[in-house]
C-alpha cells in the first residue's frame, strides 16, 4: 500500500495569516498516462463527512474558495490556506487515489486559529 | 445532486456481522465506484473498499478476508458486511461515491453523513 504521511500533526494559525500542511507519499502518486498526480486533500469539521477540497493535486473543487490551493507532484503535496478565516478551523487530509491499488489516507493535520 | 445515506444496526455484537446498505439518489450506482470509509472515534479515516461497473469490487488488503460489498441495482443501493467484528471495529462508517474524472478513477466526491456503529456485548 501507498503509506501517507502529514505533516505537521497539529498547527495554529492567526486570522489572516497562512496555514501550510505537508503530505509525503512512500511512492510516487503521478501517472504517466495522463500526467496527473492521484493526490486529493479534504477538509472534515466535527460531526461531518469530510469534504473534497482539491483533486489532481491542485485542481480546486467546484465551491471551494481561492484561498485553498494544492501544490507539488510525484511524491510531495503541500495544502496551502491565504487569509485563514475562523470557519477553516478542521482536520486536513490528504489521500491517494491511484487507480487499482487501496485508496489510503493521511493520519490527518488539525488546524486551530492562534 | 447525488446523496447518500446509510443504514442499520448501531450495535453488533462481538463476533457477529455488520451489515449496512447505502442508498443513493440523484444518480445511479452503476457507474463510478461506491465505497465505504469507516473512521473510529477521535481517528482517521480508513478505506474499507468499493463495488464498479459489472459488480466488480476492490477491498482494503487488511479487511478482505472479512468484508463483502454487494449492490442492488434494481434499489440503487450498495451494501456491506463485515463480519466477526471486535472492538477495533467501532467507528462512524461512511458510504460514498469515488468519481471518474477525465476518464480516471477520482476522488471521492459525494458522502453520506455516516453512521456509527458500536460493537459491544
Amino acid at each position: 500500500d501507498i503509506v501517507m504521511t502529514q505533516s505537521p500533526d497539529s498547527l495554529a494559525v492567526s486570522l489572516g495569516e497562512r496555514a501550510t500542511i505537508n503530505c509525503k507519499s512512500s511512492q510516487s502518486v503521478l501517472y504517466s498516462s495522463n500526467n496527473k498526480n492521484f493526490l486529493a486533500w479534504y477538509q472534515q469539521k466535527p460531526r461531518q463527512p469530510p469534504k473534497l477540497l482539491i483533486y489532481w493535486a491542485s485542481t480546486r473543487e467546484s465551491g471551494v474558495p481561492d484561498r485553498f490551493s494544492g501544490s507539488g507532484s510525484g511524491t510531495d503535496f503541500t495544502l496551502t490556506i491565504s487569509n485563514l478565516q475562523a470557519e477553516d478551523v478542521a482536520v486536513y487530509y490528504c489521500q491517494q487515489y491511484f487507480g487499482g491499488l487501496p485508496i489510503t489516507f493521511g493520519q490527518g493535520t488539525r488546524l486551530e486559529i492562534k | 445532486q447525488v446523496q447518500l445515506q446509510e443504514s442499520g444496526p448501531g450495535l453488533v455484537k462481538p463476533s457477529e456481522t455488520l451489515s449496512l446498505t447505502c442508498g443513493v439518489s440523484g444518480g445511479s450506482i452503476s457507474s463510478h465506484y461506491w465505497t465505504w470509509i469507516r473512521q473510529p472515534p477521535g481517528k482517521g479515516l480508513e478505506w474499507i473498499g468499493y463495488i464498479y461497473t459489472g459488480g466488480n469490487t476492490n477491498y482494503n488488503p487488511s479487511l478482505k478476508s472479512r468484508v463483502t460489498i454487494s449492490a442492488d441495482m434494481s434499489k440503487n443501493q450498495f451494501s456491506l458486511k463485515l463480519t466477526s467484528v471486535a472492538a477495533a471495529d467501532t467507528a462512524v462508517y461512511y458510504c460514498a461515491r469515488q468519481g471518474v474524472r477525465d476518464g480516471y478513477s477520482g476522488p471521492v466526491d459525494y458522502w453520506g453523513h455516516g453512521t456509527m456503529v458500536t460493537v459491544s456485548s
